[in-house]
């Protein structure tokens, strides 16, 4: 398994205003994710950070709204811009235990989650 | 498109009593298919998993899960359930390269 860490746990922002969340993983993966839970709903697929390529982002989610830094292969950094009060959810940060490069088959462990609520 | 239903979105048991959460999904040939829980305040934590082979897998926290191809269903069962049981439970299936997360259902346990 892997040991996922995020910053910050929670926090309160102004709308208008950006947040950037770490995330921070005790061994190299390959491929790691970001994920949105809406109050009361289920995770959403933001997009998928691999590192040394540009995130690939799932219908519904631009790089400008949602830019991902992925500098190696144990941290990530998901930034949500321009923030509205419709962003207020649970960021989860995600990995992908495996060398094959492809989620078919790997089990992904996450992270405990960025509680963020917009103002 | 594929997708992931989980029917009951609100199960109260009583501490002691058995469990089972269901879960089906819709998807042309047999997915990789999972169990998750979350914890109030929690990330997810995987419970268990079927990739192949025998279709009764069993998990951590005494949880198993049936795979039954024939009703395309994965539901996930706890013979005695404890109070600390008390969580959010997602099924998810991984057809290609990302997971597709159920509703959820929210398990409420009684003394």
């Amino acid at each position: 398994s892997a040991v996922i860490s995020q910053k910050p746990s929670r926090d309160i922002c102004q709308r208008g205003t950006s947040l950037t969340i770490q995330c921070q993983v005790d061994s190299q993966v390959t491929m790691m994710f970001w994920y949105r839970q809406q109050p009361g709903q289920s995770l959403t697929l933001i997009a998928t950070a691999n590192q040394g390529s540009e995130a690939t982002y799932e219908s519904g989610f631009v790089i400008d709204k949602f830019p991902i830094s992925r500098p190696n292969l144990t941290f990530s950094t998901l930034t949500v811009s321009n923030m509205s009060p419709e962003d207020s959810s649970i960021y989860l940060c995600s990995v992908a235990l495996g060398s094959s490069g492809r989620i078919l088959g790997e089990t992904q462990y996450f992270g405990p989650g960025t509680r963020l609520l917009v103002l | 498109a594929q997708s992931v239903t989980q029917p009951d979105i609100h199960i109260t048991v009583s501490e002691g009593a058995s469990l089972e959460l269901r879960c089906n999904y819709s998807y042309g040939a047999t997915p990789y298919l999972f169990w998750y829980v979350q914890s109030p305040g929690q990330g997810l934590q995987l419970l268990l998993k079927y990739f192949s082979g025998d279709t009764l897998v069993q998990g951590i926290k005494g949880f198993e899960a049936e795979f039954k191809r024939s009703q395309s269903s994965f539901n996930l069962r706890k013979p005695s359930v404890h109070w600390s049981d008390a969580a959010e439970y997602f099924c998810a299936v991984a057809p290609a390269d990302k997971l597709i997360f159920g509703t959820g259902t929210r398990l409420q346990v009684f003394p």
